[in-house]
């Protein structure tokens, strides 16, 4: 089975760019996760999605970000216009909406520079 | 507001010694408490977890030691090897129709040969 799968891997761009990284969650899973991992902030939730409806979205940064989830097995995240302190890995995450031992599986991440 | 904190931020061990790694929690609505382990340029995966209900599991080389009453948990890995090197975090889940995810601030180990 095909694991998250997130693209692109690597991304540069320059400060006021739009940037969109995408992902693909397992197949069967109803839970997604975007985070942000930087050496300041560790990992950071984002937001996440149940059943392709966004329900916490308390850790988007500001207005500059925004997720869609259009259907079950593609999500967005979107950052416009970037800012150089927007570099970071960003990862997506799925898992199966249920109790809280259902494991979160992570993509390989997005490493974004914006320069 | 941390509401996981770590503890070492960087570990060096070396090869068959023990790494201990602790996190310490504030909310009691926690029922799910996952360790993860991450290799460069890769995404964090899923170690060992526990419920709060049990003082300890075991799988392999890996235990987690939990105290409830404390709020702490603890990773202890034994015999280290060199593959084990990598970045951990603890995590602590409150599940239900709240769910969340909170990551501690992650230690990396580094094991000696």
């Amino acid at each position: 089975d095909a694991g998250v799968i997130q693209s692109p891997r690597h991304e540069v761009t320059e400060m006021g760019q739009e940037v969109t990284l995408r992902c693909k969650p397992i197949s069967g899973h109803n839970s997604l996760f975007w985070y942000r991992q930087t050496m300041m902030r560790g990992l950071e939730l984002l937001i996440y999605f149940n059943n392709n409806v966004p329900i916490d979205d308390s850790g988007m940064p500001e207005d500059r970000f925004s997720a869609k989830m259009p259907n079950a097995s593609f999500s967005t995240l979107k950052i416009q216009p970037s800012e150089p302190r927007d570099s970071a890995v960003y990862f997506c995450a799925s898992r199966i909406q249920g109790t809280s031992t259902d494991t979160q599986y992570f993509g390989p991440g997005t490493r974004l520079t914006v320069l | 507001q941390q509401q996981v904190k770590q503890s070492p931020q960087s570990l060096i061990v070396q090869k068959g010694g023990i790494s201990i790694i602790n996190c310490a929690y504030e909310n009691t609505a926690f029922d799910y408490f996952p360790w993860y382990q991450q290799f460069p340029g890769k995404g964090p995966a899923l170690l060992i977890a526990i419920r709060p209900d049990v003082s300890e599991k075991k799988e392999g080389r890996f235990t987690i030691s939990f105290n409830k009453s404390a709020k702490q948990f603890s990773l202890h890995i034994m015999d280290s090897q060199p593959g084990d090197s990598a970045t951990y975090f603890c995590a602590a889940i409150s599940g239900g129709s709240n769910y969340k995810l909170t990551f501690g601030k992650g230690t990396l180990l580094t094991v000696n040969p």
